[in-house]
């Protein structure tokens, strides 16, 4: 089981805004650890695509945004196109337990 | 560009070892602490261990410590992970990871990761 919670699955049409959430807990986002977004796509390593909460990386689309608030993380993808379709994983630190913690993953569909 | 090329990669039965390798490049590899996080079949993301750009601190998960020994030899641009004491659920594609060590952030992303490489751990 993850640190940090995540929905299994999200989906959304061509065109849609999607969001993922990623809950964590007071040792973690709520401490005020920064959270991390990656997308993996298929048979390929984890790409950072937001940093710090609300960063996007050189060369990420303006499509992909992030928040947090409290205890919670959010990434929001607009205008979702196929290209998007991925597995999605928040990231951040649980000074409780002294290590990195990611969550369970979140893989996005595009009907 | 920021190349990691891991290695080392097996077939092992349980209880044995193995040792995975990770070769850095394109940036100054002496100045960044480096992750090793793995992923089961399947499954999602799990972070394994850390060194610090000096060597001089390292920190692991519950789940390998007192198994696994994360090192460097930045004279080698290499990052390193002894795998001891290997078990059926060790079974995964372990990642060599650069973490950003921007020192803005209260925790730094991993920036760069290497194209994994697989461990089976199976009699």
């Amino acid at each position: 089981q993850s640190v940090l919670t995540q929905p299994p699955s999200v989906s959304g049409a061509p065109g849609q805004r999607v969001t993922i959430s990623c809950t964590g807990s007071s040792s973690d986002i709520g401490a005020g650890y920064d959270v991390h977004w990656y997308q993996q796509l298929p048979r390929t390593a984890p790409k950072l695509v937001i940093y710090a909460n609300n960063n996007r990386p050189s060369g990420v689309p303006d499509r992909f945004s992030g928040s947090q608030s409290g205890t919670s993380a959010s990434l929001a993808i607009t205008g979702l196109q196929a290209e998007d379709e991925a597995d999605y994983y928040c990231q951040s630190y649980d000074s409780s337990l002294s290590a990195w913690v990611f969550g369970g993953g979140t893989k996005l569909t595009v009907l | 560009q920021v190349q990691l090329v891991e290695s080392g990669r097996g077939v092992v039965q349980p209880g044995r070892s193995l040792r995975l390798s990770c070769a850095a490049s394109g940036f100054t590899f002496s100045s960044y602490d480096m992750h090793w996080v793995r992923q089961a079949p399947g499954k999602g993301l799990e972070w394994v261990a850390v060194i610090s750009y000096d060597g001089s601190k390292k920190y692991y998960a519950d789940s390998v410590k007192g198994r696994f020994t994360i090192s460097r030899d930045n004279s080698k641009n290499t990052l390193y992970l002894q795998m001891n004491s290997l078990r059926a659920d060790d079974t995964a594609v372990y990642y060599c990871v650069k973490e950003e060590n921007s020192g803005y952030y209260s925790v730094d992303p991993f920036d760069y990761w290497g194209q994994g490489t697989l461990v089976t751990v199976s009699s």
